[in-house]
């Protein structure tokens, strides 16, 4: 089974800066199998990104993911206050597919 | 639209099984694959296993192996997913989604059902 380390698993920052979330493979994924996904309490997932870099419907463009084989990022380029919520990174490289732990973005 | 509908929360004992349902509506059935997925409560996301609706086959995360299943019936365009042998540790909410293999994607999701397991 492949593992997905995210970091940090907290991130406190303030509305307009730019935030960026690891998320690592315990083996090399294909981009066209990992994905981003956003949380908020009481909300399901919304997807954000796939294929490692391609914007969802609707999603705006200051989220952009990147990486390539153990390592993928998450950027946020300003922080709106919609944007402080839970995320988690997806994998489905394999026929059974896992999720990274999540990162919290906060208000600090 | 694309909707993911899915049935009420429960409460059950330790030992039962407990069967939710996720009706889908505004597109194929039978074109997409399910995942269902689990959160614990204050917990992150678990990937409990996929079933392609249209030939029924499933694949689950070994940590379930035994004790769910995956089903469907298109003449409802609706999936199913049965987990036994119920303990405390299984109260969480449990969500399905629409998964689009060629994309890696999963674009639509359910509301989520609350499964309580207690005594």
């Amino acid at each position: 089974e492949i593992v997905l380390t995210q970091s940090p698993g907290t991130l406190s920052l303030s509305p307009g800066e730019r935030a960026t979330l690891s998320c690592r493979a315990s083996q090399s994924v294909s981009s066209s199998s990992l994905a981003w996904y956003q949380q908020k309490p009481g909300q399901a997932p919304r997807l954000l990104i796939y294929g490692a870099s391609s914007r969802a419907t609707g999603i705006p463009d200051r989220f952009t993911g990147s990486g390539s084989g153990t390592d993928f990022t998450l950027t946020i380029s300003r922080l709106q206050p919609e944007d402080f919520a839970m995320y988690y990174c997806q994998q489905h490289g394999t026929s059974r597919y896992t999720f990274g732990q999540g990162t919290k973005v906060e208000i600090k | 639209q694309v909707q993911l509908v899915q049935s009420g929360a429960e409460v059950k004992k330790p030992g039962a099984s407990v069967k939710v349902s996720c009706k889908t509506s505004g597109y194929t059935f039978t074109s997409y694959d399910i995942t269902w997925v689990r959160q614990a409560p204050g917990q992150g996301l678990e990937w409990m296993g996929w079933m392609n609706p249209n030939s029924a086959n499933t694949a689950y995360a070994q940590k379930f192996q035994g004790r769910v299943t995956m089903t469907r019936d298109t003449s409802v365009n609706t999936a199913y997913m049965e987990l036994s042998s119920l303990r405390s540790e299984d109260t969480a909410v449990y969500y399905c989604a629409r998964f689009i293999a060629e994309a890696g994607k999963l674009d639509y999701w359910g509301q989520g059902t609350l499964v309580t397991v207690s005594s």
